[in-house]
């Protein structure tokens, strides 16, 4: 069955940094691009950055562009994100998910999220 | 890109069908036969539910279905049950490397 599964969420001061991670499991990481996904407290999905299998194709959103770097291991199956500049409304649980290799494919497979709150 | 509109709530009695609108723009539902909708009981990971308009992934009941008008896309839910009850977001992809959801729908079961 395929596993994702988030970590490194937490509490960070306005300002400061953090680094996601997603460890992938029961599938051939490489062949999948990734995605993060988060959704801030009773608001909706709002897709957040993307990256092709071998690393070397990145996308974002306009919200986090230039502040947020997306990347990952194939050796260890795990996709990153950097977050830096962090500010109130990165306050979110952050969803890895996978697609197909290409765009305008489904998100098919979710991990449960890890929330990270950004507040003095 | 701003995100698709969707009703926020929708409720039916078990057994009842709801359906639930998610309208976009040609840049969007309207450009791409890419909608998806996902099922996402807070607290656990959002599951798809239908992908590229009307297919079903393996194991998705057949009471859910989907389609497309323009830059209109709907999900139907027939035969509701209780487990049924969640938000549903509906997403497509947005061209020039961007994709965008819906602002979500919440489904009761009566």
């Amino acid at each position: 069955e395929v596993q994702l599964v988030e970590s490194g969420g937490g509490l960070v001061q306005p300002g400061g940094s953090l680094r996601l991670s997603c460890a992938a499991s029961a599938f051939t990481f490489r062949t999948y691009w990734m995605h993060w996904v988060r959704q801030a407290p009773g608001q909706g999905l709002i897709w957040v950055s993307r990256i092709n299998g071998d690393g070397s194709s990145t996308g974002y959103a306009d919200s986090v562009r230039g502040r947020f770097t997306i990347s990952r291991d194939n050796a260890k199956n795990t996709l990153f994100l950097q977050m830096n500049s962090l500010r109130a409304e990165d306050t979110a649980v952050y969803f890895c998910t996978r697609s197909a290799s290409s765009f305008a494919k489904p998100f098919d497979n979710w991990g449960q999220g890890t929330l990270v709150t950004v507040s003095s | 890109q701003s995100a698709l509109t969707q009703p926020p709530s929708a409720s039916g009695s078990p057994g009842q069908s709801v359906t639930i609108s998610c309208t976009g723009t040609n840049s969007d539902v309207g450009g791409y036969d890419s909608v998806s909708w996902y099922q996402h009981h807070p607290g656990k990971a959002p599951k798809l539910m239908i992908y590229e308009v009307t297919k079903r992934p393996s194991g998705v009941p057949d009471r859910f279905s989907g389609s497309k008008s323009g830059s209109t896309a709907s999900l139907t839910v027939s035969g509701l049950q209780a487990e049924d009850e969640a938000d549903y977001y509906c997403s497509s992809y947005g061209g020039s490397n961007n994709y965008v959801f819906g602002i979500g729908t919440k489904v009761t079961v009566l």
